[in-house]
Formats: C-alpha cells, structure tokens, sequence
C-alpha cells in the first residue's frame, strides 16, 4: 500500500460544469476525510466517513457539494454547477488512530474558468 | 471564527541553529494537536503530535511543547536543516475527529 491516492491530480473546467474526484485512502484505515485549502490558508474541513457512514459535514458543504464513501472503500466528492470560488485543492486524508496523524494524498487542484 | 491561529506568516533561521514555531489556540476542548509539514504540490505530512495530558512530546530533531493554561504550542527543530524548509501547519482536534488547521507558518532554513 503506497498511502493515499488522489485522482485527478489536476483539473480545469468551465464554470456551471460538474466535476468528480477520487480517493482511495490507506486500506485499513477506517476513516476518511476531505479538506479543501486555498493559497495562503490552512485546509479547511469539509467532511468525513467512518466507514461507509457520513458523520459530519461542514457548513462550507453546500448542497452542490456531495461525497460518498460506498462500502467503506474509496470515496468520491462531487461538485455541481461550479463556480469560480470553488477554484482550491481538494484534500483527501485518512487514517486509524488521532496519535499518529492522517495521511493525507497530493491533493486534486481544481482551476474554475 | 479562527480556533487555531499561527501569527507568524514567515521564519527565516540560520542552519544548524534551532527553529521555533508558534500557534494558539481558542477552544478549551481541544485534546490532541498535531503539526504537519507541507512542500509545494503535495498533501501535508504529519511530523509529529501531543495530547493535552502531556506538555511534550520528542521525536529526534522535533519537540512538540503544549502550555494548556495559555492554549499555546509550539514546535523546535534543532538542529534545522535546509530541508526542512516548507509550510508548517498546527491542527487541533477534540477526541478523534475532525482536524482545525491554523494558516500555516512558511520556514526558510539557510545554509
């Protein structure tokens, strides 16, 4: 197991597109969670799964957001109708234990135009 | 509402002498901190953390001190080296949650 994968790595698209991201976490890690960080901030959390199960959404999460995490496994984060504000990097991390930190993936930058 | 703050955007040290990164915090729940390094292009990787039972942490070069009466920690490095230069970031969580980020702290070691 390499760590946390992050598909794309990059991607540019037109404002009012949908777009979908990847991540498929370390494989024994129970958790998952999504940040998003822009230039000159710190990652901001957006939600995260135990499990197959959602436990908490940030009010940042609007409802153009939307993650799944079937069967526990990897976990998608869709963004609908975009917009030039949701121009960041997408963080995807995981994790078994608060002590030893989340592993966290290279991220996914999404450029609106 | 910004629960965790690094006040000092930059650092510039001298190499081989030691590094001393700050951060607060606001909310008195708050019981594991962690620092995390981040380079260019890719994700944050964790250095090191503490819980608030503790007041410090070693891991070699890293020390991790925690003063819950100030809600303040800080991270030395010593010696630091040229490649530890990059973005340093403090993160709190309550329990085993979601993690609160502060701005970061970018650390330039010269040789």
């Amino acid at each position: 197991d390499t760590g946390v994968s992050q598909d794309p790595r990059h991607k540019i698209t037109k404002r009012g597109q949908n777009v979908t991201f990847r991540c498929d976490p370390i494989s024994e890690h129970n958790r998952l969670y999504w940040y998003r960080q822009t230039l000159g901030q710190g990652p901001e959390f957006l939600t995260y799964f135990q499990n197959e199960a959602q436990l908490e959404k940030s009010r940042l999460l609007s409802d153009r957001f939307s993650a799944e995490r079937p069967k526990g496994s990897f976990s998608t984060l869709e963004i609908q109708r975009t917009e030039q504000g949701d121009s960041a990097m997408y963080l995807c991390a995981s994790s078994d234990s608060i002590l030893y930190g989340y592993t966290f993936g290279s991220g996914t930058r999404l450029t609106v135009v | 509402d910004q629960q965790v703050k690094q006040n000092s955007p930059s650092l510039s040290v001298q190499e081989g002498r030691i590094s001393i990164l700050n951060c607060d915090y606001t909310n008195s729940m708050f019981d594991y901190f962690l620092w995390y390094k981040k380079y260019p292009a890719e994700g944050p990787t964790f250095l090191i953390s503490i819980s608030s039972i503790k007041d410090k942490n070693e891991d070699g070069r890293f020390t991790v001190f925690l003063n819950k009466s100030a809600k303040h920690l800080s991270l030395h490095i010593v010696p630091s080296q040229p490649g530890d230069s990059a973005v340093y970031f403090c993160a709190a969580s309550r329990g085993y949650g979601k993690l609160t980020f502060g701005q970061g702290t970018i650390l330039t070691v010269h040789p």
